[in-house]
């Protein structure tokens, strides 16, 4: 069974700070997706990452996958009140489709 | 274009009752998975199904039974709900480069 853990569980910052959410394994993904979501609702997709050191970027939001395709970081860059949600990395095995692994999220609160 | 519904939104059980959570999809995606979650441990994936009349189980699949009849719905059975299975319940369908659209949830209470 692949785990994800992710760190930290809680997160609770001023506007303009920045900060990094992590997720590690000792199994390796063929890929790794992020996922915000908001109170009463579904996550939804912030990026996919597929290469080994690949980094992608969202306006303030730089994800990060590992080179060895074990761990990937999601960091933001002066937070926002709007950044404010549960913040869910997932890695899928690459042994079937769409078969997803998450970690068990980062509640991030970033206070005005 | 709705998405991913899922009906209801919310839903108190009795121990022992059984129930059907709807999910349909109208984005033609052949993959679907249902998932729970619960505080601090994420989503955990108790059904998956490949296309119509195939299905797999996930990492939690007991006390629930899943079909898929048409590629648009994707119902999950609780056979004998139990206070375990009090959660709130997700539903995906899994579009190209293996993104999950989620539906809006379904939240379970089981006394």
């Amino acid at each position: 069974t692949q785990l994800l853990e992710q760190s930290p569980q809680f997160l609770s910052i001023q506007e303009g700070e920045n900060l990094t959410v992590y997720c590690n394994s000792s199994s390796v993904f063929s890929s790794l997706q992020w996922y915000r979501q908001e109170p009463g609702e579904g996550p939804v997709l912030l990026v996919t990452v597929v290469t080994g050191g690949e980094v992608k970027k969202l306006k303030r939001l730089t994800f990060q996958f590992g080179d060895a395709r074990k761990d990937s970081s999601l960091h933001i860059t002066a937070a926002q009140t709007g950044d404010t949600g549960l913040y869910l990395c997932a890695g899928e095995g690459g042994t079937s489709y769409g078969k997803l692994t998450f970690g068990q999220g980062t509640i991030l609160t970033v206070h005005p | 274009n709705a998405g991913v519904t899922q009906t209801p939104k919310f839903q108190v059980l009795k121990t022992g009752q059984s129930m059907t959570l709807q999910c349909a999809q109208d984005m033609n995606h052949e993959y679907m998975s249902w998932y729970r979650q619960d505080p601090g441990m994420g989503l955990r994936l108790i059904h998956y199904s490949v296309g119509a009349g195939i299905t797999d189980q996930g990492e939690v699949p007991n006390g629930y039974n899943v079909s898929r009849s048409t590629t648009e719905d994707f119902p999950l059975r609780l056979l004998s709900a139990a206070p375990s299975q009090t959660s709130v319940y997700f539903c995906a369908s899994i579009g190209p480069t293996e993104t999950q659209y989620f539906g809006p949830g379904t939240r379970l209470l089981v006394l």
